[in-house]
């Protein structure tokens, strides 16, 4: 089984500052890859950002980077220079590269961005 | 334009009543994906579908079925046994090492 933990219901962050959002996970899969993605208030779901379970270095896509801790089973999304349109609800997911395939998803996190 | 079309963007039905979401793409992706979003809660996996005709339920699979008869769709039927339809339902297509690319959602109301 497979779990996403976000313990971060809501968070504020004034804009042109960075933010962190927090993600832990649990998996029996020895593989497997991590997932951001942001949803804004019209329901479409973007794709933010991939960390692979066996990548060395940490995934950087613009001002997105994945904070990957293996050991200690984290994967927090850091967003540098917020800007107004960063507000949205942000979910982490995973999916093992073993048996269902599909991805689990955590309870996410709204974010709002203060001018 | 490659993607992923869900329809209807909204959707009301009575109750007792059987209502189907339709999703297709033209990514060329072998699973497919059906998820239902509560308000400010996170995705839950309805059924997938990772070759065509076949198909397993996911976390929530009570009062839903779906059909893949073929590779470009996988309707969703949210039927009477339901008893509380109303969310929003994502569709999203993938394949074993890319992230899944989603459909616009369907909002079902119960009248």
């Amino acid at each position: 089984a497979q779990k996403i933990t976000q313990t971060q219901p809501g968070m504020f962050v004034q804009e042109k500052e960075a933010v962190t959002l927090d993600c832990t996970y649990d998996t029996s899969d020895p593989s497997y890859g991590l997932f951001w993605y942001k949803q804004p208030s019209s329901g479409e779901m973007i794709f933010l950002i991939y960390q692979g379970s066996y990548d060395q270095q940490n995934a950087t896509e613009g001002r997105y980077s994945l904070n990957f801790q293996k050991a200690r089973k984290s994967a927090n999304l850091v967003i540098s220079a917020s800007q107004l349109g960063d507000s949205a609800m942000y979910f982490c997911a995973m999916r093992g590269h073993t048996g269902r395939r599909a991805l689990t998803f955590g309870s996410g996190t709204r974010l709002q961005v203060q001018p | 334009d490659g993607g992923i079309t869900q329809s209807p963007k909204y959707l009301f039905r009575k109750e007792g009543q059987n209502v189907t979401l339709s999703c297709e793409q033209n990514l060329n992706h072998d699973a497919m994906y059906w998820y239902r979003q509560d308000p400010g809660q996170g995705l839950r996996l309805i059924y997938y579908s990772q070759i065509v005709n076949d198909f397993q339920k996911g976390d929530i699979a009570e009062g839903y079925s779906v059909s893949r008869e073929k590779k470009e769709s996988f309707p969703l039927t949210v039927t009477s046994a339901q008893k509380n339809p109303t969310a929003f339902y994502l569709c999203a297509t993938g394949d074993q090492y890319t992230e899944a690319f989603f459909g616009q959602g369907t909002r079902l109301t119960v009248v």
